[in-house]
């Protein structure tokens, strides 16, 4: 694999239900982050990782969880999914936090919560 | 709040020259960032200003100043596959990166 990989591409979920969104990346990027884009807004923050073994909330946190035991993989999981997380997620990586360095996007997911 | 503003839509004729403009009110600045995104697909990484001025990338050229919390992104040579919509986005005093809602570009032939 080449750059950052998420699964599923999309996935019809019934509310209530739980649903672990998966990354992985193979740039050894110490950064990773998910992030949600609805109709009309920009891309919203939901979780960050800044390096293996921390992550830190975004600007829309609740009802989601990360995790980040190594490098590469950053999942995404919504406990108990509502309608209103009904979404395009993507999770993206970048080689550092500062400076120039920009941020690589996954093909993200289409999640549907009925 | 943290506020960035860019036009929903713009159209522009094959060939010509179209200028995307953002502002932005961010509790801080480190950086400013222009993506592409083509429909159905993910960003991608098209130009990155800290300082003042214009940063020139092929077709593609940005513009920032800092004073005025503005930036705008200049296409030339308009070509169909430039069709796309153009997010803007700034990196904040925690640097975390603050989108913009983007700017859905339709060329016409």
């Amino acid at each position: 694999i080449a750059g950052i990989t998420q699964a599923p591409t999309s996935q019809i979920l019934a509310a209530g239900r739980r649903m672990t969104l998966r990354c992985t990346q193979d740039m050894r990027h110490n950064a990773m982050y998910w992030y949600r884009q609805d109709l009309g807004l920009g891309l919203r923050l939901i979780h960050y990782s800044n390096t293996a073994g921390t992550t830190g909330k975004g600007e829309v946190p609740d009802g989601y969880s990360v995790s980040r035991a190594n490098t590469d993989d950053f999942p995404l999981t919504l406990a108990s999914a509502v309608p209103s997380q009904t979404s395009v997620y993507f999770c993206a990586s970048s080689d550092g936090t500062s400076g120039s360095f920009e941020q690589f996007f996954g093909p993200g997911t289409r999640l549907t919560v009925l | 709040g943290q506020n960035i503003d860019q036009p929903t839509e713009m159209t522009a004729t094959e060939g010509a020259i179209v200028q995307i403009n953002c502002t932005y009110q961010t509790s801080g600045f480190n950086g400013l960032f222009w993506y592409q995104q083509h429909a159905g697909e993910a960003p991608t990484f098209l130009s990155y200003n800290v300082l003042d001025g214009l940063e020139e990338k092929g077709r593609f050229s940005s513009f920032l100043s800092r004073s005025k919390g503005y930036s705008y992104l200049l296409l030339k040579e308009l070509q169909m596959k430039d069709s796309a919509s153009y997010l803007c986005a700034v990196r904040d005093s925690n640097y975390q990166l603050i989108w913009g809602a983007g700017t859905k570009l339709i060329i016409k032939p």
